[in-house]
């Protein structure tokens, strides 16, 4: 059981190039969530899927686009990527319901020059 | 959103009882307050979750006041591998994660 998988680990883009970080969990969450969190700090919400077919912006948002490619699989794309957007990004899962608590992948570690 | 405050850090020798306390005032009726620890290179990984009074498992409990302004994580005689940063998080999450913030937690360094 290997709960929320993500791809890849670690990556270096140069500015303006794009990229997809890979998210898999296989626990039959309902939500998904994307994560970026900065040295220091704590974890900061760019996107989430409440259920299969949906997405909404978190706290931000801005250069990055998401696709929920069915139940297990969230994805999240960097169209052209930016030194501000170096960072560790983290995925999440979750059932909706209450007192369920979110599980983690192990984050993709992302430098961008 | 209701905002948490924790001490940056914490240092505490092996074999001793810590605990780590939260504050948040604009705490609403329905959240509920979880905590989750973290290592370093690896996601967040929970730990308790609770609505007031007080919440046991086998790793920590969780104290929260009647009035629920703050809240304090105990973990019993820490040994070096509870070295890590341990977030408070409070938010109604009936509908999933997405109302709940992360602060910045509050680094423990587990001293021999």
């Amino acid at each position: 059981n290997a709960g929320v998988t993500q791809t890849p680990k670690f990556q270096v883009l140069k500015t303006g190039q794009s990229m997809t970080l890979q998210c898999a969990q296989d626990m039959n969450h309902n939500s998904m969530y994307w994560y970026r969190q900065d040295p220091g700090m704590g974890l900061r919400l760019i996107y989430y899927s409440a259920s299969e077919g949906t997405t909404d912006k978190g706290e931000v948002p801005n250069g990055y686009n998401v696709s929920r490619l069915n139940k297990r699989e969230f994805s999240l794309r960097l169209e052209s990527a930016a030194p501000s957007q170096t960072s560790v990004y983290f995925c999440a899962s979750s059932f909706p319901e209450g007192n369920q608590p979110q599980h983690f992948g192990d984050g993709t570690r992302l430098s961008i020059l | 959103l209701a905002k948490t405050t924790q001490p940056i850090s914490m240092d505490s020798y092996e074999g001793q009882e810590v605990n780590l306390t939260c504050s948040h005032n604009n705490i609403a009726t329905n959240d509920y307050i979880t905590w989750y620890q973290q290592f370093p290179s690896q996601g967040p990984r929970f730990i308790i979750q609770g609505y007031k009074t007080k919440v046991t498992n086998e790793v920590a409990s969780l104290f929260i006041p009647a009035d629920r302004k703050s809240s304090t994580l105990s973990l019993p005689r820490v040994s070096l591998s509870d070295t890590a940063v341990y977030y408070c998080l409070v938010g109604d999450h009936s509908g999933g994660y997405q109302k709940v913030t992360f602060g910045t937690g509050t680094k423990l360094q587990v001293i021999p």
